[in-house]
């Protein structure tokens, strides 16, 4: 069975920073390109990063870009989000996602509040 | 960025009966590899998203047979034969071929 557990998600303040974490089993992590991808009320489903297999190609969001880095182990078929310098706006669920929505984590909340 | 247009927004539906949904992108889709990534999505209240159909017209594994999609260039629809109550959710179309990759607004359908 596939699987992706995200992890790290939580209350912080503006400006602040925050790393999830997405553990993968029941497929081959390897071989897939991963994805973190989030979701407000307001502004919907937003493809936020993505890597390739092989962890040598990363792409963000605009939106994201100089404050975002994805990363990935595949020794330990795990995907991280570093995410530093929070806004309001960052507030949403988070979730990884393996290929092109092939997979789904169930999610993890982030919220920026002072 | 590509914009993903859906329509019906709200989609009331009685049991057993079809349903259509339409999803316009703001630029073709086609890949320069020659496919065309356009996927489907339904996200259960509560529920994380679930694909339902990919590269068009593709059912992913385990998706009943009353889903199917078509489509090309920018013009795309998901229909359903005959809505079952587990159908109930939001569903969304997602661009695959474009960085970055974006999702219509959504189409919420309830049973009437």
């Amino acid at each position: 069975e596939v699987q992706l557990v995200e992890s790290g998600g939580g209350l912080v303040q503006p400006g602040g920073s925050l790393r999830l974490s997405c553990a993968a089993s029941g497929f081959t992590f390897s071989t897939y390109w991963m994805h973190w991808v989030r979701q407000t009320p307001g502004k919907g489903l937003l493809w936020v990063s993505r890597i390739s297999s092989d962890g040598r190609l990363t792409t963000s969001a605009d939106s994201v870009k100089g404050r975002f880095t994805i990363s990935r182990d595949n020794a330990k078929n795990t995907l991280y989000l570093q995410m530093n310098s929070l806004g309001a706006d960052d507030t949403a669920v988070y979730y990884c996602a393996g290929g092109l929505g092939d997979y789904w984590g169930q999610g993890t909340l982030v919220t920026v509040s002072s | 960025d590509v914009v993903m247009t859906q329509s019906p927004l709200s989609l009331p539906v009685t049991l057993g009966q079809p349903a259509s949904i339409s999803c316009r992108s703001s630029q073709s889709l086609v890949h320069s590899d020659g496919n065309t990534y356009l996927s489907w999505f339904l996200q259960r209240p509560g529920q994380s998203p679930r694909r339902l159909i990919h590269k068009v017209s593709n059912r992913g594994s385990g998706v009943p047979d009353r889903f199917s999609g078509s489509g090309s260039g920018t013009n795309f629809t998901l229909k359903i034969s005959r809505v079952e109550a587990e159908d109930v959710g939001v569903f969304y179309c997602m661009q695959g071929t474009h960085w970055p990759y974006t999702f219509g607004q959504g189409t919420k359908l309830e049973i009437k």
